[in-house]
């Protein structure tokens, strides 16, 4: 069964950073494009970030590039989301997500529960 | 970037109706359109990808249509488990951009 599991939320203060993580579980994660994507409290979902299989290729919204990285350690059958100058309207709950079949980037057949990041002073 | 825009916002429905919603891409995305259903509390869920493809278990009263910059995704008899919010996402280009959701509501 494939499992994805974030962790890593909670509160933050506007401008410090917060790394994310996501175990996966249930097929092979080295095979599988990975994504993010965040939903803003009672608001629409946004996509953050996705990396290829190996990591080299990484894709961003201009609404968090530079700022935040995405990144994976197949070994760990882990992905990552290291979040820099926090902003408050990054305040959403993140979501990991894969797509249905190796080799692609979507659509996202595969979602975790979520891990809630609230960026406040 | 590419602009998906739903319509309608909200739509107040009754179990057994027949349920149309429209998604509308800034510029042409060939077939690649995926809607997802996200229910109150939960994590968004895969119903039909490129357009018109539907997902594995997914009930086949679910459907979706379209191509370049107009999309339909239907629901032809309405179940009171659909309540839900449905999302269109453009998955032709990066950035990925979700539309803005359309809320079933019961009448």
């Amino acid at each position: 069964e494939v499992q994805l599991v974030e962790s890593g939320g909670g509160l933050v203060q506007p401008g410090r950073s917060l790394k994310l993580s996501c175990a996966a579980s249930g097929f092979t994660f080295s095979n599988y494009y990975m994504a993010w994507v965040r939903q803003a409290p009672k608001k629409g979902l946004e996509w953050v970030a996705t990396i290829s299989t190996s990591g080299s290729r990484t894709y961003y919204p201009d609404s968090v590039k530079g700022r935040f990285t995405i990144s994976r350690d197949n070994a760990k059958s882990s992905l990552y989301l290291q979040m820099n100058s926090l902003k408050s309207e990054d305040t959403a709950t993140y979501y990991c997500a894969r797509p249905t079949i190796a080799a692609i980037s979507t659509p996202f057949a595969y979602w975790g529960q979520g891990t809630l990041v609230t960026v406040s002073s | 970037d590419i602009v998906m825009t739903q319509s309608p916002t909200s739509m107040s429905i009754s179990v057994g109706d027949r349920v149309t919603m429209n998604c509308k891409a800034s510029q042409n995305v060939g077939s690649n359109v995926d809607w997802y259903q996200q229910k109150t509390g939960q994590s968004p869920k895969l119903l039909i990808y490129k357009a018109s493809n539907r997902y594995t278990g997914v009930p086949d009263r679910f459907t979706g249509s379209g191509s370049g910059t107009d999309f339909t995704f239907t629901i032809s008899n309405m179940q009171a488990e659909d309540l839900a919010v449905y999302y269109c996402m453009q998955s032709n280009s990066y950035p990925r951009t979700f539309g803005g959701g359309t809320k079933l509501e019961l009448k």
